[in-house]
């Protein structure tokens, strides 16, 4: 079955800097990939996904791109706020899953 | 438009008490999650449903069920709580698995 790894695990970026998370994937036939916000005491968010038709897509001041040949995909967050620190999950999923397979989130600090 | 709404949002059980868990969603979804969330952990699946009267195992679903009557409601239920089943719980939705999915505000579960 589909396997998601989400580095860092936590990862601090100063204010106004950008933030960079990677995922990769394992099966091949995977072709949505989801990425959602979580804050604190509150469920998890869709913010972008991306398609394997697709290498990048962006929204203000986030983006995520996807190498379908080596399996991997990445959440960039540019010119970061502080209402940009949550936890974030990357997510992999295909046409003949019943269910996303989920990454084991990253905690992003905004420093003042 | 209410999208996933959890019942209830907090509750304390005495190990061995039995209780359930109530997620409804109004898009309209075929889809249905349960998910736990454990500190500092990322998101473990329990069970799922793909349409009105289905329902399968996820991760972890030992100590849980589930039960789809309507295609707008997915009931988590446990027979009988014990401590390692303190966590936060999720549900989630989507119109199929390779569709964003729209979480609930999360039940918070203490058994004591």
């Amino acid at each position: 079955g589909e396997n998601v790894e989400q580095h860092p695990s936590t990862l601090s970026v100063q204010e106004g800097d950008s933030a960079v998370i990677k995922c990769t994937y394992s099966d091949s036939a995977s072709n949505y990939f989801p990425w959602y916000k979580q804050e604190l005491g509150k469920g998890p968010q869709l913010i972008i996904d991306i398609r394997s038709n697709v290498g990048e897509k962006k929204d203000q001041r986030i983006a995520v791109t996807l190498n379908k040949t080596a399996k991997h995909f990445s959440l960039h967050i540019t010119e970061t706020q502080p209402e940009d620190s949550a936890v974030y999950f990357c997510a992999a999923g295909g046409y003949r899953d019943d269910k996303i397979i989920f990454g084991k989130g990253t905690r992003l600090h905004i420093l003042p | 438009n209410a999208g996933v709404t959890q019942t209830p949002k907090f509750r304390v059980l005495k190990t061995g008490q039995s209780m359930t868990l109530l997620c409804a969603q109004d898009m309209n979804h075929e889809y249905m999650y349960w998910y736990r969330q454990d500190p500092g952990m990322g998101l473990r699946l329990i069970h799922y449903s793909v349409g009105e009267g289905t329902t399968a195992k996820g991760e972890v679903p030992d100590g849980y069920n589930v039960s789809r009557l309507k295609k707008q409601n997915f009931l988590l239920g446990l027979e009988s709580a014990a401590p390692s089943q303190t966590s936060v719980y999720f549900c989630a939705s989507s119109r199929d698995s390779n569709y964003g999915y729209t979480f609930g505000s999360g039940t918070r579960l203490t058994v004591v």
